[in-house]
C-alpha cells in the first residue's frame, strides 16, 4: 500500500491566495520528512528537512510543519513563480537500507496572476 | 558546476539495446543514489552507494539493470536489452555524508526513450 500520500493531487491559486499541501505516512521509525520542488524537465530541488513532530522550516514564503502522522507545506501569498510539483519524501528505519527516499506523487501547484 | 551533472540528458534507444547513464555527483559526496520516474509519478529508488560500495540495491527492477561506482566518484546506471516498460527518466542524487538523514541533491536526469 502507499505509505506516502500527498494531497490535493493539483491546486490552483490565485496569486496571493494563501494554501497548504498536505503529507500523510503510514511509516514507524522516521528517519526524516523532506520536501522538494520539482520544475518540468528538472530535478527535484532540496526544501527542507523535518526529524521529528513539532518541528517547523520556514524558507520565503514556504513552512513545513510535521506531526507523528503528516506534514502540512504551508504557502504564504503565493507568487507565480512558485508553481511547480511539490514533492513529499520519507526515510525510516526499516525501508531498504534506510537510506532511500520514498516519494509520495506529488501536488502540482498553479499560481495564476 | 556545483551541482549533480548527469548525461546524456536525452536517450532515444531500440528496444533490446543496451544503455549507459552516467552521474557526477557534487564534488566530495560520500553518498549516490539512483531512482526512476514515471510520468507523473514521484521517484522510485533503484540503488544507493556509499562511496565506491553500493550497499543498497534492493530497488532494481530487475538483473538487466546494473550499477557501478568503482573509485566512489562517477557512478554508471546501465540497463540491458532494454524494453519499452524502462522508459522513464533516471534520477541521480548525492549527498554529503554516509548519514542516513542529509539533504539528497538531485540531477536533472536522464530521459530514456525505448521505441
Amino acid at each position: 500500500e502507499d505509505q506516502v500520500t500527498q494531497s490535493p493531487e493539483a491546486l490552483r491559486l490565485q496569486e496571493g491566495e494563501s494554501s497548504s499541501l498536505n503529507c500523510s505516512y503510514t511509516v514507524s521509525g522516521l528517519r526524516g520528512l523532506f520536501w522538494y520542488r520539482q520544475d518540468p524537465g528538472k530535478g527535484p530541488e532540496f526544501l527542507f528537512t523535518l526529524y521529528s513532530a513539532g518541528e517547523e522550516k520556514e524558507k520565503e514564503r514556504l513552512k513545513a510543519t510535521l506531526t507523528k502522522k503528516e506534514s502540512f507545506l504551508h504557502i504564504t501569498a503565493p507568487k507565480p513563480e512558485d508553481s511547480a510539483t511539490y514533492l513529499c519524501a520519507v526515510q525510516w528505519e526499516s525501508r531498504n537500507s534506510g537510506y532511500a527516499l520514498n516519494f509520495g506523487k506529488g501536488t502540482s501547484l498553479l499560481v495564476t496572476p | 558546476g556545483a551541482g549533480v551533472s548527469q548525461s546524456p540528458r536525452y536517450k532515444v534507444a531500440k528496444r533490446g539495446q543496451d544503455v549507459a547513464l552516467r552521474c557526477d555527483p557534487i564534488s566530495g559526496h560520500v553518498s549516490l543514489f539512483w531512482y526512476q520516474q514515471a510520468l507523473g509519478q514521484g521517484p522510485e529508488f533503484l540503488t544507493y552507494f556509499q562511496n565506491e560500495a553500493q550497499l543498497d540495491k534492493s530497488g532494481l527492477p530487475s538483473d538487466r539493470f546494473f550499477a557501478e561506482r568503482p573509485e566512489g566518484s562517477v557512478s554508471t546506471l546501465k540497463i540491458q536489452r532494454t524494453q519499452q516498460e524502462d522508459s522513464a527518466v533516471y534520477l541521480c542524487a548525492s549527498s554529503s555524508s554516509g548519514l542516513s538523514n542529509q539533504p539528497q541533491h538531485f540531477g536533472d536526469g536522464t530521459r530514456l526513450s525505448i521505441l
